[in-house]
């Protein structure tokens, strides 16, 4: 039971590159969500999906997309790399929601965008 | 617009010593977290307080929900190097979603 993986765990692009980070998890969760973290910003949501085929913007979801094609996989895609995109990216996964909701977490990516 | 205010956000100790984390909000929650993450993982959760006034407690840590919904506070007695990370509260907002605090950096010196 790996629990949330995320691929890669280092990334380094020029401005205007794009690329795709991945996201899996074997906990048969419905709800997945990506976050990124900046120092003195705490976690911001991007995207999060409510099960198999469907997305929701976040908090900060400009610049990025996503897709939730297999219920255990959710991918978080930059068309047009910025250096404003220079973060840390977590996913997380969750059951359900309300007092239910303990995300577990990725290890996290760390994306520079030069 | 930061939901959720952590204080103070750095915070550096002596071992044996006590401490308290303030996680404030002009908003209701329905549910609050506490997560700990240490450098290079992901936060790991600490607890989820429901109740207004709710008050649990994880061996040295203690957690309190305010009895508006506003508010909370993380309370750990005779700190360890071991309890060393960031502390990051989380409100749960419409839906499934989660608004985090911007995190306090707990260091506690051998």
């Amino acid at each position: 039971n790996a629990g949330v993986t995320q691929t890669p765990k280092f990334r380094v692009l020029k401005t205007g590159q794009s690329m795709t980070l991945l996201c899996a998890q074997d906990m048969n969760h419905e709800y997945m969500y990506w976050y990124r973290q900046d120092p003195g910003m705490g976690l911001r949501l991007i995207h999060y999906s409510v099960g198999e085929g469907t997305t929701a913007k976040g908090e900060v979801p400009d610049g990025y997309n996503v897709s939730r094609l297999k219920k255990q996989n959710f991918l978080l895609g930059l068309e047009s790399a910025a250096p404003s995109q220079t973060s840390v990216y977590f996913c997380a996964s969750s059951y359900g929601q309300g007092a239910y909701n303990e995300q577990f977490f990725g290890p996290g990516t760390r994306l520079t965008v030069l | 617009t930061q939901l959720l205010e952590q204080s103070p956000q750095f915070l550096s100790i002596q071992e044996g010593e006590n401490l308290t984390v303030y996680c404030n909000s002009s908003s209701v929650f329905s549910s609050l977290q506490w997560y700990r993450q240490e450098p290079g993982e992901g936060p790991v959760l600490l607890v989820t307080v429901v109740t207004g006034g709710e008050v649990k407690k994880l061996k040295r840590l203690t957690f309190q929900f305010g009895d508006a919904r506003k508010d909370s506070s993380l309370h750990i007695t005779a700190a360890q190097p071991g309890d060393t990370g960031l502390y990051l509260c989380a409100g749960e907002t419409s839906g499934s979603r989660l608004t985090f605090g911007e995190g306090t950096q707990l260091t506690v010196n051998p």
